[in-house]
């Protein structure tokens, strides 16, 4: 089945410093790329959708020059956490659409510490 | 704005009872409905529902979506310690397909 590599799985970075999460569809071509963030507890939260070749649409309240996506091929996404602080300590999952069967996969997720 | 909302938020119940999620969405143009099993790290899929009425079944669980009411639920029969876990509804909508998750069901199944 469709695999989606996310890594990242864990990351402990200090305040300031920018942290780089990789999603890799490793079978198939993510036409769609998804950014979600779920704190403890919580769910899935979007953040911002990525088309191939196109800039990502933010959602409402998200700081698109804080988080960078980036979605460069139909098999790679990043997201960029720029200048971490600690409120930005979460998990981060990923989730691909395949265009062409069209079911989502997810990532295994990265949890994020900022000190 | 879009919205997922499931129910009941937590349940308890006893190994081998039977029980149902419910979910109800409102979402602009509708796709899609799903279901996912959260454990410790990322949701695991389990099923997609696009038709109403039309039930999908894995092992004990089932599920069946109704258009007409924006309403879906997720059946687990013969429940097992091993279905804890926080069960995720999420409908997919909007001209990008993006998921709109509800806040989650979690399910304890005592032995």
């Amino acid at each position: 089945g469709a695999v989606v590599s996310q890594h990242p799985s864990r990351v402990i970075c200090k305040s300031g410093t920018s942290v780089k999460i990789e999603c890799r569809s490793l079978d198939f071509q993510a036409t769609t790329m998804f950014w979600y963030r779920q704190f403890p507890k919580q769910s899935l939260m979007l953040m911002a959708t990525s088309n191939e070749g196109s800039k990502a649409t933010y959602e409402q309240g998200v700081e698109k020059d804080k988080f960078l996506i980036n979605h460069a091929s139909l098999t790679l996404s990043t997201l960029t956490v720029t200048s971490a602080h600690p409120e930005d300590s979460s998990f981060y999952i990923c989730s691909a659409r395949d265009g062409v069967y069209r079911g989502y996969t997810f990532g295994s997720g990265t949890r994020l510490t900022v000190v | 704005e879009d919205k997922v909302v499931q129910s009941p938020l937590s349940l308890v119940v006893h190994e081998g009872d039977t029980v149902t999620l419910n979910c109800s969405y409102e979402v602009t143009n509708f796709r899609s409905l799903l279901w996912y099993k959260q454990e410790k790290k990322a949701p695991t899929f389990l099923f997609m529902l696009t038709s109403s009425g039309i039930e999908k079944k894995s092992g004990r669980l089932s599920s069946i979506l109704d258009k007409k009411e924006l309403f879906s639920i997720l059946n687990i029969t013969a429940t097992q310690t091993g279905d804890s876990a926080v069960y995720l509804c999420a409908a997919s909508g909007g001209s990008n397909y993006k998921l709109t998750f509800g806040k989650g069901t979690l399910l304890t199944v005592n032995p």
